[in-house]
């Protein structure tokens, strides 16, 4: 069964400093991976979706990459501002279903 | 605008009732899915639903149930069978189905007095 793990569980940097948040999961045999934001209280919003066969997407001022044989994910977040502190949460797709991780809780201070 | 609608956005219910939680999605996407989140935890699949009239349990789909009589709604009743109801809980589409983006709803947050 497929388990997806993220770490740290929450993040706190400076306005402006990159960063670079992580993914684990334990099966390799996946369709995709995607990244989302989740704002307090609210929905999930879809940043990137990386299909197994790709080893990286690219919006803006972020960037996702894929490593599938290492079962890592990673999500990098150039230039951060306090616009981007929200909860992250990756997601994997498999043969079964999708599965999430619990998310990382990104604060950016101004 | 295009997008999922769910509503109430609060919801509390006594112990032993039955509540229904609105889905309603104007994106003309095939598949729906029903999700469970608790504090510190990531989301937990209830149900899904790939077309019409047909839907499937997914992980936690003990005291709920749903129905998918059309291609835009797909409502989650919550049954006095649900022994912890207390939680977020988020509905989300796909065009197809897997491989897909998911697009979310707001959310309906349900509290047991």
């Amino acid at each position: 069964k497929q388990e997806v793990t993220q770490i740290p569980a929450a993040l706190s940097v400076p306005e402006g400093e990159n960063l670079v948040l992580n993914c684990s999961f334990t099966d390799s045999a996946i369709y995709n991976l995607q990244w989302f934001r989740q704002d307090p209280g609210k929905g999930l919003t879809s940043l990137l979706l990386i299909q197994s066969s790709q080893r990286e997407q690219t919006s803006g001022r972020l960037n996702a990459s894929l490593d599938k044989s290492s079962g890592r994910s990673t999500l990098y977040i150039a230039a951060s501002q306090p616009g981007d502190s929200a909860t992250y949460l990756c997601a994997v797709e498999d043969n079964n279903d999708m599965r999430f991780g619990a998310g990382t809780r990104l604060t950016v201070k101004p | 605008d295009g997008g999922i609608t769910q509503s109430p956005k609060y919801l509390f219910r006594k112990e032993g009732q039955n509540v229904t939680l609105s889905c309603e999605q104007n994106l003309n996407h095939d598949a729906m899915y029903w999700y469970r989140q608790d504090p510190g935890q990531g989301l937990r699949l209830i149900y899904y639903s790939q077309i019409v009239n047909d839907f499937q349990k997914g992980d936690i789909a003990e005291g709920y149930s749903v129905s998918r009589e059309k291609k835009e709604s797909f409502p989650l009743t919550v049954t006095s069978a649900q022994k912890n109801p207390t939680a977020f809980y988020l509905c989300a589409s796909t065009l197809s189905g897997r491989g897909d983006t998911q697009y979310f709803g707001p959310g309906t947050r349900l509290t047991v007095l």
